[in-house]
């Protein structure tokens, strides 16, 4: 079957350490993007890139970085320097070719920091 | 920057009544609307999407109206079920050299009460 996932499904981090969110998808997309899921905000770009080893930061980057080595990986770190980061986290990929940005989401990995 | 705005933020219907979300957006680069339903502790999925040289979409018992001169538009769930209980988002995406991105408005809970 193809689609993304995602893990670990939920992760818990203490203050100070740094975590890394896997993201793989088999659907042969070219872009990936993270999004991060608040409570009554939506959901909010964090990076995204539309080749490998190239990206852009989003709207909130602050404290977060990522790689993209392989089409299929998209792994995001979250750096002791993010200062709230509970929250959920949401990869995605689409296709580029074409006027669509028809983006599919992972199942999320919901982030908490002890 | 919140380039998207969603309304209501919650909404509760009885089944078989009619759900209508509706988003405003102010860039007027954006050339693809899409909307997304997700279930709790899910990613969302693309449920309808519209570019903006249409003014009405239909699939189902979901339509999406565009207003491309008003810069609003809106998801009209036809006689909703129980089972359409989920949080919509509207999406607008915009072309940018770096590639596509989506932009996301707050959210909406939507209830259907049997």
């Amino acid at each position: 079957d193809g689609g993304i996932t995602q893990s670990p499904k939920y992760l818990f981090r203490k203050e100070g350490q740094n975590v890394t969110l896997s993201c793989e998808q088999n659907l042969n997309h070219d872009a990936m993007y993270w999004y991060r899921q608040d409570p009554g905000q939506g959901l909010r770009l964090i990076y995204y890139s539309q080749i490998v080893n190239d990206f852009q930061k989003g709207d909130i980057a602050e404290g977060y970085s990522v790689s993209r080595e392989k089409k299929e990986s998209f792994p995001l770190t979250v750096t002791s320097a993010q200062k709230n980061p509970t929250a959920f986290y949401l990869c995605a990929s689409s296709k580029i070719a074409g006027n669509y940005n028809e983006q599919f989401f992972g199942p999320g990995t919901r982030l908490t920091v002890l | 920057q919140q380039q998207v705005k969603q309304s209501p933020q919650s909404l509760i219907v009885q089944k078989g009544g009619i759900s209508i979300i509706n988003c405003a957006y102010e860039n007027t680069a954006f050339d693809y609307f899409p909307w997304y339903q997700q279930f709790p502790g899910k990613g969302p999925a693309l449920l309808i999407a519209i570019r903006p040289d249409v003014s009405e979409k239909k699939e189902g018992r979901f339509t999406i109206s565009f207003n491309k001169s008003a810069k609003q538009f809106s998801l009209h769930i036809m006689d909703s079920q129980p089972g359409d209980s989920a949080t919509y988002f509207c999406a607008a995406s915009q072309r940018e050299t770096s590639g596509s991105r989506l932009t996301f408005g707050e959210g909406t809970q939507l209830t259907v009460n049997p």
